[in-house]
């Protein structure tokens, strides 16, 4: 299995502009997480989706960040305008998710975002 | 509310002792336990969990953990430590009981094993 695969791995990109991460949950999988790790704060959950609705979003930080999930294999979380508090390691993840499962979420090797 | 505490932000021991990686929760419920751990520039990988049944579990790369319920933890272990073992690590919960799916992480731990 390929595992959650994530892009850009890198980005460096000057404040105001619009940054979009992209994230492929591994097949079969029916829930999707987005978290966001800083020295400053540890690893925070964004949003998550279950079956390509959005469930929790309450960690959003502001209006700025925006996710989508149009399909089963494909999310994408936008920054738009971009800050540079907003510099940070993204972690797209994937469960398959039943009712009081003990399921294991899977990450992927996170998108490292600059913001200049 | 859930939550996750690694009192200790950095753990040092001598290659070949035994380490131990602490961990408590606050759940209402049942709690569902994990374990990851992460290289630098890597993201988190799955190390063990527990669920229920035995207390000890067993996980990937010779590492176990023991959930206590009266003293809410569950902290991570391995008999002879290896300097490949260094890395950050994370204790994770879940109450399946409130219907959510994610998991709540402590703000981890990070060991180094001396040579």
């Amino acid at each position: 299995d390929a595992g959650v695969i994530q892009s850009p791995r890198h980005e460096v990109t000057e404040m105001g502009q619009e940054v979009t991460l992209r994230c492929k949950p591994i097949s079969g999988h029916n829930s999707l997480f987005w978290y966001r790790q800083t020295m400053m704060r540890g690893l925070e959950l964004l949003i998550y989706f279950n079956n390509n609705v959005p469930i929790d979003d309450s960690g959003m930080p502001e209006d700025r960040f925006s996710a989508k999930m149009p399909n089963a294999s494909f999310s994408t979380l936008k920054i738009q305008p971009s800050e540079p508090r907003d510099s940070a390691v993204y972690f797209c993840a994937s469960s398959r998710t039943t009712v009081n499962s003990g399921n294991t979420i899977y990450f992927g090797e996170g998108s490292w975002l600059t913001v200049v | 509310a859930q939550s996750v505490a690694q009192p200790e932000d950095q753990v040092n021991v001598a290659e070949g002792n035994p380490l131990t990686v602490k961990c408590t929760y606050s759940v209402s419920g049942n709690p569902y336990l994990f374990w990851y751990v992460q290289y630098p520039n890597r993201g988190l990988q799955f190390l063990l969990k527990y669920i229920t049944g035995d207390n000890l579990v067993k996980g990937s790369y010779g590492f176990e953990a023991e959930f206590n319920k009266s003293q809410t933890s569950f902290h991570l272990k391995k008999p002879s430590a290896l300097v490949s073992d260094s890395a950050l690590y994370f204790c994770a919960v879940r109450a399946p009981q409130t219907g959510a799916n994610n998991l709540f992480f402590g703000t981890g731990t990070r060991l180094t094993v001396i040579p």
